[in-house]
């Protein structure tokens, strides 16, 4: 039974690349959210995707940064025109539904994440 | 800005001792608190999610409660072990019970054998 899976675990990236990650979610899981945690803070939300819609993109940046969660395949967060600061580690979660209202008992569940680091 | 608080940032026990820590959050608006258990280099590992004033939940050594009234929630081990040594996070939803999770920054403890 696979847990989230995100890959690639590590991510070298030049200033100026494109970063691209992905995130498989648990089978079953139409919910996925991306968190980010810059060294020596905690995780932040960036972006909450159910299939083909961005629900709740409150967390991402407003420029660089894009999510998909496409009908088939696995979410892809993108990062233009890296810089330095973008250097993270992103994680994954997914849910089978969403986590307030009837699904409110609901965790998510995290992926082992990927660290990205720019040169 | 929706804060969430945990005290203390780190804690060393020794092998066997009881531990005792606090996550802090608004009572307003309150929809669920999330605790993790979090290895380095692995996923944060869901413990527990709460949502009832009062509520009491256990996994193992592992317990947590809930006050939603005043804001907080204390998570124990009892008997800490090695193995217990991780990062532990609590979570609550967003203003008015959004989907994603305001983590607080965890508290790091370390179980000396």
């Amino acid at each position: 039974n696979a847990g989230v899976m995100q890959n690639p675990r590590h991510l070298v990236r030049r200033r100026g690349q494109e970063a691209r990650l992905r995130c498989s979610p648990m089978k079953g899981h139409s919910h996925v959210y991306w968190y980010r945690q810059l060294p020596e803070e905690g995780l932040k939300f960036m972006v909450y995707l159910q299939k083909e819609n961005i629900i709740d993109e409150s967390g991402m940046p407003k420029e660089r940064f894009s999510a998909e969660f496409p009908k088939e395949g696995p979410s892809i967060l993108r990062i233009q025109q890296v810089v330095r600061g973008d250097s993270a580690a992103y994680f994954c979660a997914s849910s089978p539904r969403g986590g307030t209202g009837t699904g409110k008992n609901q965790p998510q569940h995290f992926g082992d994440g990927t660290r990205l680091s720019i040169l | 800005i929706l804060n969430v608080e945990q005290s203390p940032q780190s804690l060393h026990v020794q092998e066997g001792d009881s531990t005792n820590f606090t996550c802090s959050f608004p009572s307003s608006n309150f929809y669920a608190l999330h605790w993790y258990r979090w290895e380095t280099a692995k996923s944060p590992e869901a413990l527990f999610v709460m949502t009832l004033n009062g509520d009491e939940k256990k996994k193992g050594r592992i317990s947590a409660t809930l006050n939603t009234k005043e804001g907080y929630s204390y998570l124990y081990i009892k008997g800490s072990q090695p193995e217990d040594s991780a990062t532990y996070l609590c979570a609550t939803h967003g203003r008015g019970g959004s989907e994603k999770l305001v983590f607080g920054k965890g508290m790091k403890l370390t179980v000396n054998p």
